[in-house]
Order: structure tokens, then sequence, then C-alpha cells
């Protein structure tokens, strides 16, 4: 079945610093990709997303190029601020007329001044 | 716009009690969701539903029941709660048409300790 590997947390940064959060995946077909952040106490809000292989997506200052040949949909951002820190969620879609994502298991991400 | 609204935001249960944890969105969205959030892991689906009248299992409904009698609305329902279901749970809706799918859309969360 389709997985989504995130790599492991908790993530912390200096403020200004460069980060990756990398995320591979499993998939049958051609799935549609997507970053969502979860902040403190909320409900998971959808960052960026790429639909066919090359695409990248952006938002926020996020990027992330959907790599077909690696299977991955890395994470990235030039300089992070502390507002930045939340949760990270790499999910997919399999396209197949199946609405149903699957989530990597999450990066906690800290900011510190 | 109030978007997914969620209720409640927590809730502390004993073994063998039941509830049922309230979903409502005002975006007109065909698909609804249920999720549970453990702690380090990814959002698991619970169960979703496509229309009105129309429900079907995720990836692990057991110990859970949903409805959906109405566009807006679909609620989950834990019949006996047990220790293993002490979790956050987060209801979603999405619109999918043919090039928009997929996109969806959280609640807050609700709280659940299993006692």
């Amino acid at each position: 079945g389709d997985s989504v590997t995130q790599m492991e947390g908790p993530v912390t940064l200096s403020e200004e610093a460069f980060l990756t959060i990398n995320c591979t995946y499993t998939a049958t077909g051609y799935p549609s990709l997507f970053w969502y952040v979860q902040y403190p106490g909320e409900g998971l809000q959808l960052l960026l997303k790429a639909t066919k292989a090359d695409d990248k997506g952006s938002n926020k200052g996020f990027e992330a190029t959907y790599r077909k040949e690696t299977t991955s949909f890395h994470l990235e951002k030039g300089s992070v601020q502390v507002s930045d820190s939340a949760v990270y969620f790499c999910a997919l879609s399999d396209n197949f007329g199946n609405e149903k994502l699957t989530f990597g298991t999450g990066t906690r991400l800290t900011i510190i001044p | 716009n109030a978007g997914v609204t969620q209720t409640p935001k927590f809730r502390i249960l004993k073994i063998g009690q039941s509830m049922t944890l309230q979903c409502t969105q005002d975006m007109n969205h065909n698909y609804m969701y249920w999720y549970r959030q453990d702690p380090g892991m990814g959002l698991k689906l619970i169960y979703y539903s496509v229309g009105a009248g129309i429900t079907d299992k995720g990836e692990v409904p057991n110990g859970y029941n949903v409805s959906r009698s109405t566009t807006e609305d679909f609620p989950l329902r834990l019949e006996l709660a047990a220790p293993s279901q002490t979790s956050v749970y987060f209801c979603a809706s999405s619109y999918s048409t043919e090039g928009v799918k997929n996109i969806q859309y959280f609640g807050a969360g609700t709280r659940l300790s299993v006692l």
C-alpha cells in the first residue's frame, strides 16, 4: 500500500537558519503530494502541494519539488522564523478517484531566537 | 467563515462509557473524514464519507461508528470507550472536482482521554 516516510524529529534550529525536512513516498501510479502544517493547539492546514512530477509547490517562503525519480518531496525554507515553529506533515493522495490522504508521522520543528 | 467546527474540545471518559464527537462544516463540501492522531504518529483515517448517506471505513474503524444524514454534519460515535481510544481526533472536509482534489480542511480537534 501507499506510505510516506518523514525524517525523525524533533528539529531545533536558530532563527534565520536553512530548513530541510525530508519526505519520501511509496505509491503506485502518480500521486499528488502535500505538506500540511499544524500550529500548537490547532488543526492541520495545507501549506503547499504538487500534483505531477517536477512541479514545485510554494507558500510562505516554503518550497518543495515533486521528484519522481527519487520519490521525494522535501520541504525547504531559506530562512526560518520563530513563527514557523509547528509540526509538519507530508502526505500523498493516489489520484485513483480515491480522496483519502496517507500521512507521514510528522516532524516537530522548533525555532529559537 | 467558520470552516470545520468540532465539539467538544476536551473530554474525559470512563472505560465503557459512550459519547459522540460532533463535526460540522459550512463550506458545502461533499467529502468528510475522521482521523485520530496518537503521540508521535501520523494521522490515521477512521471513517470517511463521500456524501450524505454514504460512509466507508478507513484504516482504523474498530470501536467507532459514523453517520452522514446531512452534507454539513458527520458525527463520530464511540460506543464502549477503551483506553486505546485515548487520542486527539480531527474532522476534515474537502470538495473534490476534476482538477481540484484532496485539499482537506481540518477542525481544531477533540482531545479525548479514556481512564
